[in-house]
């Protein structure tokens, strides 16, 4: 199977950018994925950029991909306190009917005042 | 839409005790999926159905077992709950299997 891997935790002052990183292992993912948990929550989907893009903006997020070094970054511009939560990278492989995504362990954002 | 529903938020067992949690989705999905989740890991496939009629192992589906029960629901059944199984179960849907996966609130068990 696939490895992604995350740090474990960052934090940031309110109104600072937060950048979370993730690298993967499979080249040929085809969807990379980012999804936020609050607490005691689901996964609630946040954005995800397929592999032929470099860049996807969306309001305040700003999705990366360097695909020769399978780095795949999400940028939170002007960050809140509710943006405090666990930030996951996942990525779908293909050659499988089912698409199967690999999670990495999650990224804890703490965002102060 | 409800989107993804799942029962119980939370349930407390005894070893050897059996259960099932449900799941289901308004969104007429044909796939659906179960994860669980433990601390610090992500997210582990346990068993999913493609389409309605089959399913199939994820990466750690010992101890589980499965039912597409119809189009919407998709049942995890524990037949004799272990300690290794306390985790949140996360059930999740799509509108095929290579399309954005969609998830529930979760089941958090715990297995005495």
């Amino acid at each position: 199977g696939e490895d992604v891997e995350q740090s474990l935790f960052l934090s940031v002052r309110e109104g600072d950018s937060s950048v979370i990183n993730c690298t993967y292992t499979d080249s040929s993912s085809t969807y990379l994925y980012w999804y936020k948990q609050e607490p005691g929550a689901g996964l609630q989907l946040l954005t995800y950029i397929f592999s032929n893009m470099d860049m996807k903006q969306d309001q305040r997020l700003t999705v990366l991909l360097n695909k020769k070094d399978k780095h795949l970054s999400l940028r939170i511009a002007d960050t809140q306190t509710g943006d405090s939560a666990i930030y996951f990278c996942a990525a779908k492989g293909r050659g499988s009917t089912l698409g199967r995504l690999y999670f990495g362990r999650g990224t804890q954002l703490t965002v102060w005042p | 839409n409800a989107g993804v529903t799942q029962t119980p938020k939370f349930q407390v067992l005894k070893t050897g005790q059996s259960m099932t949690l449900q799941c289901a989705q308004d969104m007429n999905h044909n796939s659906m999926y179960w994860y669980r989740q433990d601390p610090g890991m992500g997210l582990r496939l346990i068993y999913y159905s493609a389409s309605e009629g089959t399913t199939d192992k994820g990466e750690v589906p010992n101890g589980y077992n499965v039912s597409r029960l119809n189009k919407r629901e998709f049942s995890l059944r524990l037949e004799s709950a272990a300690p290794s199984q306390t985790s949140v179960y996360f059930c999740a849907s799509s509108p095929g299997p290579q399309e954005t996966q969609y998830f529930g609130p979760g089941t958090r068990l715990l297995v005495l």
